[in-house]
This record gives structure tokens, C-alpha cells and sequence, in this order.
């Protein structure tokens, strides 16, 4: 049982490169999420999925966008990557519809950007 | 809104001593509160939660937390750590606002480090 799984691992980028962060669940659960962690300000949230076909922002969602492609998959782009967007980024996911469901994390995401 | 205070960003315990790690909280009604732990390399993992009920929370891996009212607090505590327990520690509050909408806010975090 994999649980929550990201790709890639680590990324180097250049500023003004664009990528896609991947994220997958083999739980059957309805939300997903996506957080940065950055030091000293734990971790915030960029956007969410609370069931399919649905995307909602979260507290830093500038520079990001998202898609949740099927119940498994929740994406996360960076359309033109910016020093500030250096940082470790997770991908969580509940069984219900709302934040206070017990969220399971992937492993992340460690982001350079240059 | 709400906020949530780890006071302490690394402690160093001995192997074997007790453990206890603060948070504290800033809501205006009853908070919903938890505790992650983070292992090196990995993602979160929920330690434990306190919806209501009973103050003294049991978690997984012998962690347990106490909610203060009083004190606006939830520390997290084990009597005895084991060297595995070396991660960092996230405490979380969330709320639900008159519109039903819900909220989760982390802490910073507190780095736990445990020596032979």
C-alpha cells in the first residue's frame, strides 16, 4: 500500500522555468491538498481539492496552479518558477471533505529554484 | 482567526527521559488540535487529536497531550522517549468559521533531538 506518492523528489529550476509537480493516492479519499514548508513558518496551504472536479485556493496561491485530473491525481504547476517559490512542498490527503479529517502526507518535494 | 504557538524550535533529550513538547493556541471557541510528527525525509504523520471529550488524548506510538482551557494548551508528553522519536513535532488547530467553512493552522514546529 503506497499511500500518498510524490514525483519528483528533488528539482532544480531556473527562474521563469515552468513545471509539474505530481501527486497520487491509493486511499479512496475524496480531498487533497498541496502545502509548502518553509523554515520557521510551518507549513501553509496553497490549494485544495475537497472531492473530484473541484479546486479551491488556500492561504498562498499565487504563482500556482492546480488540477485534480481523477479522484487518484492532484497536480501542482508552477508556471513561471520564482526564487521565492524555493521551498518543500507536500501533498496530503483525507477521506472526508474537510481539514479537521485526518490528512496523510507524502514524502515531498524539495524545490531549488535559481 | 486562529493561531497556534510552538514556543520551543529545537529541544535535546537524553534517551530514556520524559518528554514534553508546548503548544499553545490562540481561538475563540473550543479548538480542534492536533499533533504531527515529522521523521527526516518523510512526509506528516498524525500523532493524535483532540475534538472533545476527554482532556487527556492517547496517541500512536505511547504520545499522549493534554488540553488546557485555562491555559489556551495542548502540550504533547512521553514518559520514556526512544531514539526513533528524533523528528520534528507539529501541533495544529483547526476551526470552523459561522460559514461552516473550516481551517487548519500549523505551528512552526519544535525539533526534537535525542542523545545516547
Amino acid at each position: 500500500n503506497a499511500g500518498v506518492t510524490q514525483t519528483p523528489k528533488f528539482q532544480v529550476l531556473k527562474t521563469g522555468q515552468s513545471m509539474t509537480l505530481q501527486c497520487a493516492q491509493d486511499m479512496n479519499h475524496n480531498s487533497m491538498y498541496w502545502y509548502r514548508q518553509d523554515p520557521g513558518m510551518g507549513l501553509r496551504l496553497i490549494y485544495y481539492s475537497a472531492s473530484e472536479g473541484t479546486t479551491d485556493k488556500g492561504e498562498v496561491p499565487n504563482g500556482y496552479n492546480v488540477s485534480r485530473l481523477n479522484k487518484r491525481e492532484f497536480s501542482l504547476r508552477l508556471e513561471s518558477a520564482a526564487p521565492s517559490q524555493t521551498s518543500v512542498y507536500f501533498c496530503a490527503s483525507s477521506e472526508g471533505q474537510g481539514f479537521l479529517d485526518t490528512q496523510y502526507f507524502g514524502p515531498g518535494t524539495r524545490l531549488t529554484v535559481l | 482567526a486562529q493561531s497556534v504557538t510552538q514556543p520551543d524550535i529545537h529541544i535535546t533529550v537524553s534517551e530514556g527521559a520524559s518528554l514534553e513538547l508546548r503548544c499553545n493556541y490562540s481561538y475563540g471557541a473550543t479548538p480542534y488540535l492536533f499533533w504531527y510528527v515529522q521523521s527526516p525525509g518523510q512526509g506528516l504523520q498524525l500523532l493524535l487529536k483532540y475534538f472533545s471529550g476527554d482532556t487527556l488524548v492517547q496517541g500512536i506510538k505511547g504520545f499522549e497531550a493534554e488540553f488546557k482551557r485555562s491555559q489556551s494548551s495542548f502540550n504533547l508528553r512521553k514518559p520514556s522517549v526512544h531514539w526513533s522519536d528524533a523528528a520534528e513535532y507539529f501541533c495544529a488547530v483547526g476551526a470552523v468559521s459561522n460559514f461552516g467553512n473550516e481551517k487548519l493552522t500549523f505551528g512552526t514546529g519544535t525539533r526534537l533531538t535525542i542523545i545516547p
